[in-house]
This record gives C-alpha cells, sequence and structure tokens, in this order.
C-alpha cells in the first residue's frame, strides 16, 4: 500500500466548477503539503498545513489528522489552474518527503 | 528571491551514454534533494544532502547514479550509463529547515529522454 494515496487520479472540469482533489496517507504526520505541477514540469508549494484549514485565493486546503485526510478545494475554476496537483508528507524519518502520485486536473473553458 | 535554478532543462541522449544535471539552490536553504520523476508518478527522492553531507541515499541507484554538494551550495546528479528506464524528469529542491517539516522550494526540473 502506498503512503500517500490520491483521489481521483484524473479530473475534467467545466469553468467554474469547484473542485475537490482527496488525500490519505498511512503514516502519522505532523504537517501536509500541497504541491502544483504545470506541464512544464516545475512545482510549486500551495500550501503546508499540520492543522485545520488554510485559504489562499480560490484554493482552500484542509486536513483531519485523526482520519489522515486532506482536501485541495478549487473554488471558481478556471483553465488556469490545469495542472497536476501532488500531496506530500514527510517520510518515516522525517528527512524527506514521500509524494502522492498527483491528479491531472483539466479545466475546460 | 532567486528560485532554485537547474540545467539543462532538456537534454536527450542515447542508453549507455553519461549526462550530468546541475542546481543551484535558494542561498541560505542548507538542505538540498534530488527527485526523480518518471511520467504520470509523483517525485521520488534520490537523495537528500544537509549542507555537504549525505543524509539519505537510500533510493540512488548507485551502480549507475552519483551526486555530490563538494562545497554545500550547489550540487551535480550524474548518471552513468545511462539506461531507457532512467527516462523522467529530474528535480532539485531545496529548503531551509532539515526534514519533511520545512517547505521544500523545487526548481524548474531538466527532462531526461534517453533513447
Amino acid at each position: 500500500k502506498n503512503e500517500v494515496e490520491q483521489s481521483p487520479q484524473n479530473l475534467t472540469a467545466q469553468e467554474g466548477e469547484f473542485i475537490t482533489i482527496n488525500c490519505s496517507y498511512s503514516v502519522g504526520i505532523s504537517a501536509l503539503h500541497w504541491l502544483q505541477q504545470h506541464p512544464g514540469g516545475g512545482i510549486v508549494s500551495l500550501f503546508m498545513l499540520s492543522s485545520g484549514k488554510k485559504k489562499h485565493g480560490r484554493l482552500i486546503a484542509t486536513i483531519n489528522i485523526q482520519e489522515k485526510h486532506s482536501s485541495l478545494h478549487i473554488t471558481a475554476s478556471h483553465p488556469r489552474d490545469s495542472a497536476v496537483y501532488i500531496c506530500a508528507v514527510p517520510g518515516y524519518n522525517n528527512n524527506d518527503m514521500r509524494f502522492g502520485a498527483g491528479t491531472r486536473l483539466t479545466v475546460k473553458p | 528571491e532567486a528560485g532554485v535554478a537547474q540545467s539543462p532543462r532538456y537534454k536527450i541522449i542515447e542508453k549507455r551514454q553519461s549526462v550530468a544535471f546541475w542546481c543551484n539552490p535558494i542561498s541560505g536553504h542548507a538542505t538540498l534533494y534530488w527527485y526523480q520523476q518518471i511520467l504520470g508518478q509523483g517525485p521520488k527522492l534520490l537523495i537528500q544532502f544537509q549542507n555537504n553531507g549525505v543524509v539519505d541515499d537510500s533510493q540512488l541507484p548507485k551502480d549507475r547514479f552519483s551526486a555530490e554538494r563538494l562545497k554545500g551550495v550547489d550540487s551535480t546528479l550524474k548518471i552513468q550509463p545511462a539506461k531507457l528506464e532512467d527516462s523522467a524528469v529530474y528535480l532539485c529542491a531545496s529548503s531551509f529547515a532539515a526534514g519533511g517539516q520545512g517547505e521544500q522550494f523545487f526548481g524548474p526540473g531538466t527532462r531526461l529522454t534517453v533513447l
């Protein structure tokens, strides 16, 4: 079983729709990261959170430590949100991060 | 603030050839990571440096991959000889804090194609 599981793998939405991407993890953590990767390959950190909820613009990230689950929401989605969204958690020895396989989001105009 | 720099951005080589990638982390970041990302998968850690020392290289295929960070700043990752399955994006990241607690900043990556 992968340490970090994301769903769905692929997601296609119409512009303006509300998007939810889910992440479940099996290890105990102190912080979870949400990353965005555009087709060119570069990765940008969106959120690092350890409890509750964080909001940045149209992006909202929530985490439930007890259930080992996090969600990334995008409100009023736009074609420029099209990217791969990756969930990551610290590894067992806390030295590095373990990454989910990513969710490929395509937002159509 | 300048981000993490990587070069080259793209590289195409034939199998059994050698290739080297370069990374310049954000100034002041002691921790540097090299990741391999195969198409359709999440990044996989190859090696982690803390200053110029190796913290974790358990997933680095040491028979063909090597990495160094001699002065604790820039780093190079080398593959010698390359195999077809090495085709991937190689990402460099750096963080101020050690460990998975700190936010990591990623470079643009080097896309390697092995023919």
